[in-house]
């Protein structure tokens, strides 16, 4: 079936620097995203989203960029610091028999060193 | 902001007992609770969706029978592991959404159950 992944299973980062957290999903009747950040030993937490009406939305340092046309999810970071040192997933809200429901990639690991 | 309670946060238990987990919303109604695990080093794979007073739907490969739902009340789902084996060690989590549709699902932090 269709299902959400992500390019690179891991990102080394220094103090400072952008980073940049790359997904590509596959189906193209998601019209809901959503990245989050996952400590080890937690649950995921709530990072930002972006509806399928939108290309670009923005928060505190961080910036979702969706790209329907090739169906990819981005997830930039500014000023990366060591408390951003976790797995990042994106999920996108796919249909499923009881409605919808949160599908997760594969997660990428960011490494923040200082 | 919306709270999603789990508990317990970590469980051991022998082989061929039952495992009861609990996921509270705390301060809000959640229509639709879903049910996920992970392994280590994975990425969380949907067991079930559960409605309140509807009956759970599962995801293909998971058995029913094995993780027994119940959303019983708006703030209340329980996932039971019965007759656990150690292949059934993993890190359950629990999610929940106030409303249906594409909007947020917020998280519980987690069980993890260790069958020995």
């Amino acid at each position: 079936g269709e299902s959400v992944g992500l390019h690179l299973p891991t990102l080394s980062v220094q103090e400072g620097d952008n980073s940049i957290i790359n997904c590509a999903y596959s189906n193209s009747a998601s019209d809901y995203f959503i990245w989050y950040k996952q400590e080890s030993g937690k649950g995921p937490q709530f990072i930002i989203d972006i509806r399928s009406n939108m290309d670009k939305r923005q928060g505190q340092r961080v910036t979702v960029l969706l790209n329907k046309t090739v169906k990819h999810l981005s997830l930039q970071i500014a000023a990366t610091q060591p408390g951003d040192s976790a797995v990042y997933f994106c999920a996108e809200n796919a249909l499923n028999q009881a409605g919808t429901a949160l599908i997760f990639g594969k997660g990428t690991t960011l490494s923040v060193s200082s | 902001g919306a709270v999603v309670s789990q508990h317990p946060s970590w469980v051991i238990c022998k082989s061929g007992t039952s495992v009861k987990i609990e996921c509270r919303s705390l301060d809000f109604q959640a229509t639709t609770m879903f049910w996920y695990r992970q392994f280590p080093k994975q990425s969380l794979m949907l067991m079930a969706t559960s409605n309140e007073g509807s009956k759970a739907t599962y995801e293909q490969g998971v058995e029913k029978d094995k993780f027994l739902i119940n959303h019983a009340s708006l703030t209340l789902s329980t996932l039971t592991v019965t007759s656990a084996h150690p292949e059934d060690s993993s890190f359950y989590i629990c999610s929940a959404r106030q409303q249906g549709g594409n909007t947020e699902a917020f998280f519980g932090q987690g069980t993890r159950l260790t069958v020995v």
